[in-house]
């Protein structure tokens, strides 16, 4: 059974930083392209950053570049987000997503981890 | 960044009817376009991808339909467990990867 666990979620003031974590198991992580999708509280999906199976591409929505980085590694099945200078409208819960091989739309995702922004 | 604009932003149904909503692009996406369910406190569910094929195990009464900007995602007979929340997603244009606002198919 595919599964994808975020953590690393919590509150953390403006400015601060946050590394979120996504335990992926029940398939090969290394052949599939992953995402962070975000949502804030009663709002819609966002689209955050993409990486391919390697982690040699990687792409970043306009509103996160420069401050979020995405990375994989592969050998422990995991992907990450690292968060720098969090803002308030960085609140949100964060999927962790699968992308259907090379499809991009996303057949797998997360539970989710909630990431508040607020002093 | 092409914009996503799904209608109506809420459609209120009876079970055991047809449920008809919509998803409109600002330009063309082929039929790339994928829709989404989400029901509270659940992350999203993949339903349909190249705008009408179906997603392993998702039921028949789910169907999707359109190409180019409007695009069309009919439930035939509403069950229980069919109200949430539904979001188109284009993947033609990128980046950005976009979404609709979503529509939000409640019991009427």
């Amino acid at each position: 059974e595919v599964q994808l666990v975020e953590s690393g979620g919590g509150l953390v003031q403006p400015g601060g930083s946050l590394r979120l974590s996504c335990a992926a198991s029940g398939f090969t992580l290394s052949s599939y392209w992953m995402h962070w999708v975000r949502q804030a509280p009663g709002k819609g999906l966002v689209w955050v950053s993409r990486i391919n199976s390697d982690g040699s591409t990687i792409i970043y929505a306009d509103s996160v570049k420069g401050r979020f980085t995405i990375s994989r590694d592969n050998a422990k099945n995991t992907l990450y987000l690292q968060m720098n200078s969090l803002r308030a409208e960085d609140t949100a819960v964060y999927y962790c997503v699968r992308e259907d091989s090379g499809s991009y739309n996303f057949d797998y995702w997360g539970q989710g981890t909630l990431v508040t922004v607020s002093s | 960044e092409i914009v996503m604009t799904q209608s109506p932003a809420t459609l209120s149904v009876s079970p055991g009817e047809r449920a008809t909503l919509s998803c409109r692009a600002s330009q063309s996406v082929s039929r790339n376009l994928a829709w989404y369910q989400q029901k509270p406190g659940q992350a999203p569910r993949l339903l349909i991808s190249g705008a009408s094929t179906r997603a392993t195990g998702i039921p028949a009464r789910f169907s999707g339909s359109g190409s180019g900007t409007e695009f069309t995602l009919t439930i035939s007979s509403l069950q229980s467990e069919d109200f949430a929340v539904y979001y188109c997603q284009q993947y033609n244009n990128w980046p950005p990867l976009t979404f609709g606002g979503g529509t939000k198919v409640e019991i009427k």
